[in-house]
């Protein structure tokens, strides 16, 4: 099956640095990926449709300067979180279709900011 | 506005009984609906789909779900539980269209399977 993957798998920060995360889909090509976040005991909710070649498409409410995506490759996305702030500490999992409308999605990364 | 309610936060049962896990949605267009099914602190593993064709899609792992388009419902079953069943589960909506590839997820069910 489509396995993508996320580095770092946790992450644990200062207040006001910034931090990044990958996004890769090991055995396919995707030119769009999904990044959700994940707060605890809650559902995973949609940040932003990362498009290769092009500039990310962020959901309403989501700040696009304080959370960077960069579609370098057919396989890779990455998701930086710039002057992180505790609130931002979360789950923050990718996701890439295949085949049509099934999104496969990595393992997450969580993040803790102190 | 597309939405999906799952019903329950919380199912306990007993291994080897019925697990039935509650979805339903609210939508203007035929959607494509999804159960996934998560781990702690591991990502989502895709259970099953319904992309409209056949309304009972049967899935990995024993589980099926039945496509009720009367009832706006996708309710998620398997017949006898086992403990490795126990995760939290998300039943999840795409509209398609201009919208293609998103998920709106539900706020997901916490299956408990006791001995």
């Amino acid at each position: 099956g489509a396995v993508v993957s996320q580095h770092p798998s946790w992450v644990i920060c200062k207040s006001g640095t910034s931090v990044k995360i990958e996004c890769r889909s090991l055995d396919f090509q995707a030119t769009t990926m999904f990044w959700y976040r994940q707060f605890p005991k809650q559902s995973l909710m949609l940040m932003a449709t990362s498009n290769e070649g092009s500039k990310a498409t962020y959901e309403q409410g989501v700040e696009k300067d304080k959370f960077l995506i960069n579609h370098a490759s057919l396989t890779l996305s990455t998701l930086t979180v710039t002057s992180a702030h505790p609130e931002d500490s979360s789950f923050y999992i990718c996701s890439a279709p295949l085949g049509g409308e099934t999104q496969y999605f990595g393992p997450g990364t969580r993040l803790l900011v102190l | 506005a597309q939405s999906v309610t799952q019903l329950g936060s919380h199912v306990s049962v007993s291994e080897g009984a019925l697990v039935l896990l509650r979805c339903n949605y609210s939508s203007s267009v035929p959607p494509y609906l999804f159960w996934y099914v998560q781990y702690p602190n591991q990502g989502l593993q895709l259970l099953l789909k319904y992309t409209s064709a056949a309304t009972l899609v049967k899935g990995i792992n024993g589980f099926e779900a039945e496509f009720k388009k009367s009832e706006t419902s996708f309710h998620l079953t398997k017949p006898s539980a086992h403990m490795s069943d126990a995760a939290e589960y998300f039943c999840a909506f795409n509209a398609g269209g201009t919208s293609y590839g998103k998920l709106t997820f539900g706020q997901g069910t916490i299956l408990t399977v006791h001995p």
